[in-house]
């Protein structure tokens, strides 16, 4: 049975600061991995998708990085900013047919401090 | 990638009611999903609702408690019936467009509280 685990479960930091989110997953048969933020009590925004034969995915100030292999993830946020504010939740899309549902990580709540 | 709007976006419910929360996509998708989320915790699938064919339902999860109907490949509705203060939860819908190369997409969710 996959499961997904999330480290830290809370952080806070100083605006500026590089910050690392860990994920990772029991089961290496992954069809691919998804960075999304919830901000309270609100929906999901997708931020990253990694397919399982891609090693790392950027937008703007965000990296995620996948190793398939030791099952991890990390999310990078470069430069923090007040509004990145939130939960970010990773998920992995457990069947190789990418037919099948997301298994979620109980979440990072990051607060970035002005 | 697809934009969903989820109605309504908040809500609080009598026990022993039911609501229904609707979500509809601009392209369409084959796949729908429904996924609750519990007060603190991360997100559980529901079910996948299929288009002209029964939902198909996570162990936990039954028809009769939350009855979905999905009539065309743009359309979803998910029904929280005969509730209780257990059922407060955010309920968020979810597709997967395309070929899936842009991951799944949600919706902004419902917010539910059952008094």
């Amino acid at each position: 049975k996959q499961e997904v685990t999330q480290i830290p479960a809370a952080l806070s930091v100083p605006e500026g600061e590089n910050l690392v989110l860990n994920c990772s997953f029991t089961d290496s048969a992954i069809y691919n991995l998804q960075w999304f933020r919830q901000d309270p009590g609100k929906g999901l925004t997708s931020l990253l998708l990694i397919q399982s034969s891609q090693r790392e995915q950027t937008s703007g100030r965000l990296n995620a990085s996948l190793d398939k292999s030791s099952g991890r993830s990390t999310l990078y946020i470069a430069a923090s900013q007040p509004g990145d504010s939130a939960t970010y939740l990773c998920a992995v899309s457990p069947s190789l047919s990418n037919t099948g549902k997301l298994i979620f990580g109980q979440g990072t709540t990051l607060q970035v401090k002005p | 990638s697809a934009v969903i709007s989820q109605k309504p976006s908040r809500d609080i419910c009598q026990r022993g009611t039911s609501l229904t929360i609707q979500c509809q996509v601009d392209s369409q998708v084959t796949m729908m999903f429904w996924y609750r989320q519990q007060p603190g915790q991360s997100l559980t699938l529901i079910a996948t609702a299929n288009q002209g064919s029964e939902a198909t339902y996570e162990s936990g999860f039954v028809i009769d408690k939350f009855p979905i109907s999905r009539p065309n490949l743009t359309f979803s509705t998910l029904t929280v019936s005969n509730m209780s203060p257990e059922d407060s939860s955010i309920y968020l819908c979810s597709v997967l467009p395309g070929q899936g190369y842009y991951g799944y997409t949600f919706g902004s969710g419902t917010r539910l509280t059952v008094v």
